[in-house]
C-alpha cells in the first residue's frame, strides 16, 4: 500500500501524559499536513510542512502540541499533558506541491490517529 | 460565522432518487473547491475538485458559483453505497478548510 500510514491507529491515555502520533506521507510528497476531527465537525487544520520546513500552524496548536519532519519524510506529533479535550482523531495528509499544469494540488489523507484521554 | 457552511443533515432519500447539497464560504480569496467524502470512522477521500465551469464524474456533478461563494454537489441515482458523510472544502493558501460536512442516508 502506498498511501498514507498513520501510528497508532488507535491511542488510550490519561490525562496529563504524553502521546506521540507519527505520519509517513506518500513517498515522493513533499507537503505534509496535520488536522484534527472532533465529532459531528470537519477536520480542522493544525499545521504543515513543506519538506522538512514547517511553515504555518493553526492558533489550535498550543504550546502542548508540537510537530517535526526532520528528514523531509515522515512526521512526528507530539501531544504533552494531555487533556479531555484533546481527544480527538488527528489526521494526516501528504500532496505534491507544484503538481502538473493541468492538475490542482490534492491533499490525500491517512486513516488517523484515534486519541481517547480519560 | 463559520468560513465553510453546510446543512449538516441528514437527508434520507430512497435509492434512485436525485439529491443535491450545498455549501456557502466567506473568504472571496479561496482559490480551489472540492468535495470530499467520508465514510463513518474513517479518514476523508477526495470525491472531486469542483470548477466554476461545472464539472461531471459519472452520476456525481458539481458547480461553483464564485459571485455567491456557493457550491453544489448533485448525485443522481443515489446507491445504497453512496451513503456517507460530504464535506464541502474550500482551499486557501495551503490548508483545506472543511465544513462540518452533510450526511447521507440512502435507503433501499
Amino acid at each position: 500500500d502506498t498511501g498514507v500510514s498513520q501510528d497508532p491507529r488507535h491511542k488510550i491515555t490519561k490525562r496529563g501524559q504524553n502521546v506521540t502520533f507519527r505520519c509517513d506521507p506518500i513517498s515522493e510528497h513533499n507537503r505534509l499536513y496535520w488536522y484534527r476531527q472532533t465529532l459531528g465537525q470537519g477536520p480542522e487544520f493544525l499545521t504543515y510542512f513543506q519538506n522538512e520546513a514547517q511553515l504555518e500552524k493553526s492558533r489550535l496548536l498550543s504550546d502542548r502540541f508540537s510537530a517535526e519532519r526532520p528528514k523531509g519524510s515522515f512526521s512526528t506529533l507530539e501531544i504533552q499533558r494531555t487533556e479531555q479535550g484533546d481527544s480527538a482523531m488527528y489526521l494526516c495528509a501528504s500532496s505534491l506541491a507544484d503538481p502538473p499544469p493541468s492538475g490542482q494540488e490534492t491533499q490525500y489523507f491517512g486513516p488517523g490517529t484515534r486519541l481517547l484521554v480519560l | 460565522r463559520k468560513e465553510v457552511e453546510q446543512d449538516p443533515g441528514p437527508f434520507n432519500v430512497p435509492e434512485g432518487a436525485t439529491v443535491a447539497f450545498n455549501c456557502t464560504y466567506s473568504n472571496s480569496a479561496s482559490q480551489s473547491f472540492f468535495w470530499y467524502r467520508q465514510d463513518c470512522r474513517k479518514e476523508p477521500k477526495l470525491l472531486m475538485s469542483v470548477y466554476s465551469s461545472g464539472n461531471e464524474d459519472g452520476r456525481f456533478t458539481a458547480q461553483l458559483n464564485r459571485a455567491s461563494q456557493y457550491i453544489s454537489l448533485l448525485i443522481r441515482d443515489s446507491k445504497l453505497s453512496d451513503s456517507a458523510t460530504y464535506l464541502c472544502v474550500v482551499k486557501g493558501f495551503q490548508k483545506l478548510v472543511f465544513g462540518t460536512g452533510t450526511r447521507l442516508l440512502v435507503s433501499p
